[in-house]
């Protein structure tokens, strides 16, 4: 069965450092990942996905990035942390566009 | 644009049966899913509908009428651990991809 693993789970920065999220799929090849934010109170904003190594699309302009290294990795970066860029960060993945998203447990980002 | 549309809160009995609704208004609509968010955790899949009619998976059941963008979700015989928040989420095609555009969600207190 196919497994969905997002660290750290909690995660509390000072603006202007730097950020790393890690997102792994197990049990799959060549999903779909995407990255999403949730800020408190509010609906799911998609940022980032992937259809292949290499291979990201960007939603909205911010301060963030996205890199798929490996098939079954993705990565969410900042060089500089904003503190809007505090939220509930979730991985999910597809097999294909067309299927259902399953999401990873999530990482909560504090910028102080 | 697009644009999604479901209540902020509602409340309901243990026992008892609620529906959620949702309105809709998308290009290129492929399907729309409704998920389960527990506070502090990552969205569940329950259902996805991409023809007309009901769904029922058990206690739950989903509804889809595409030619009014709307859709709801029931659940009978409500338990407590089904306070919880209801996404409802539509498929739209944007570059040759499906995209997920999440709703804010529903938040539902089922009292006993």
């Amino acid at each position: 069965s196919q497994t969905i693993h997002q660290w750290p789970a909690t995660l509390v920065q000072p603006v202007g450092s730097p950020l790393s999220l890690e997102c792994t799929v197990e049990g799959t090849s060549n999903p779909n990942l995407y990255w999403y934010r949730q800020a408190a109170g509010r609906g799911l904003q998609l940022l980032f996905y992937s259809v292949g190594i290499g291979q990201i699309s960007s939603e909205v302009p911010q301060n963030l990035s996205a890199s798929r290294p490996q098939d079954r990795q993705f990565i969410l970066s900042s060089k500089k942390l904003l503190l809007s860029d505090s939220g509930f960060y979730l991985c999910a993945w597809a097999q294909g566009h067309q299927e259902t998203q399953y999401f990873g447990p999530g990482t909560r980002l504090l910028v102080l | 644009g697009q644009n999604i549309d479901q209540p902020t809160e509602m409340t309901a009995t243990e026992g008892a049966i609620v529906q959620i609704n949702c309105t809709y208004q998308t290009s290129g609509f492929n399907g729309l899913f409704w998920y389960q968010q527990h506070a502090g955790e990552a969205p569940t899949f329950l259902s996805y509908n991409v023809l007309d009619g009901l769904e029922e998976k058990g206690r739950f059941s989903s509804f889809l009428s595409r030619s009014k963008g709307y859709s709801y979700l029931l659940l009978k015989e409500l338990q407590m651990k089904d306070s919880a928040s209801y996404l409802c989420a539509v498929t739209s095609v944007s570059g040759g991809y499906n995209k997920l555009i999440f709703g804010a969600g529903t938040r539902l207190a089922v009292h006993p």
